[in-house]
């Protein structure tokens, strides 16, 4: 079974463009997850999709978004980047089955540099 | 709110010896407990989780944790530290209700000395 995929692996961009980030799910998962990494703030929860619907969302500003779609595929979008955005950006999937613990399972991640 | 406390950003150990990262956690209800790991530029691992029942959780590659909950404590050991096991550690919390949603502690780096 094919893990967790996230494309681009690398991704440059400058201030105030906007990104587009995909994550594709593990077969059959429903859920995906979305975390951003930097070395100052650690590792903090964006938000997640379930059947195309936003479940979750952690505090950051509008300005980051997502969907997802009816194969379950993500997209997170950041607009008018900063420099603090430049981050590590993680999703993971997980299968959100009732009664059971529904591990995640994470991706290699997307690096985003904000020049 | 839920939060992790990972007490050490770095620890060095010799290879041979006993590991052991410090995780305490706050949280209002009965929570998931997980230990990931991250190397190098790449995304994270699950080491082991806790969920419920048995306390004392065996994961992968040798490392265990113990839920405590009197002491709120999810410490993570490894008898015998080896070389391939320098990378970062994570700490984590989740509620049962919201388990998509991880809360990360800030992460110890093990280094492993020859």
């Amino acid at each position: 079974k094919a893990g967790v995929t996230q494309t681009p692996r690398y991704l440059i961009k400058t201030r105030g463009q906007q990104v587009t980030l995909s994550c594709s799910p593990i077969s059959g998962h429903r859920s995906v997850s979305w975390y951003q990494q930097t070395p100052g703030q650690g590792l903090q929860f964006l938000f997640e999709y379930f059947s195309e619907t936003q479940r979750n969302k952690g505090n950051f500003p509008g300005r980051f978004s997502g969907r997802q779609f009816s194969n379950s595929r993500s997209e997170m979008n950041v607009s008018t980047l900063e420099l603090g955005d430049s981050a590590l950006y993680l999703c993971a999937s997980s299968a959100r089955l009732a009664g059971q613990d529904n591990e995640q399972f994470f991706g290699p991640g997307t690096r985003l540099t904000v020049l | 709110a839920q939060s992790v406390t990972q007490l050490g950003s770095h620890v060095s150990v010799s290879e041979g010896a006993l590991v052991l990262l410090r995780c305490n956690y706050s949280s209002s209800v009965p929570p998931y407990l997980f230990w990931y790991v991250q190397y190098p530029n790449q995304g994270l691992q699950l080491l082991l989780k806790y969920t419920t029942g048995a306390t004392l959780v065996k994961g992968i590659n040798g490392f265990e944790a113990e839920f405590k909950k009197s002491e709120t404590s999810f410490h993570l050991t490894k008898p015998s530290a080896h070389m391939s096991d320098a990378a970062e550690y994570f700490c984590a919390v989740s509620e049962r209700s919201s388990a998509s949603k991880i809360i990360f502690g800030s992460g110890t780096r093990l280094s492993i000395r020859p």
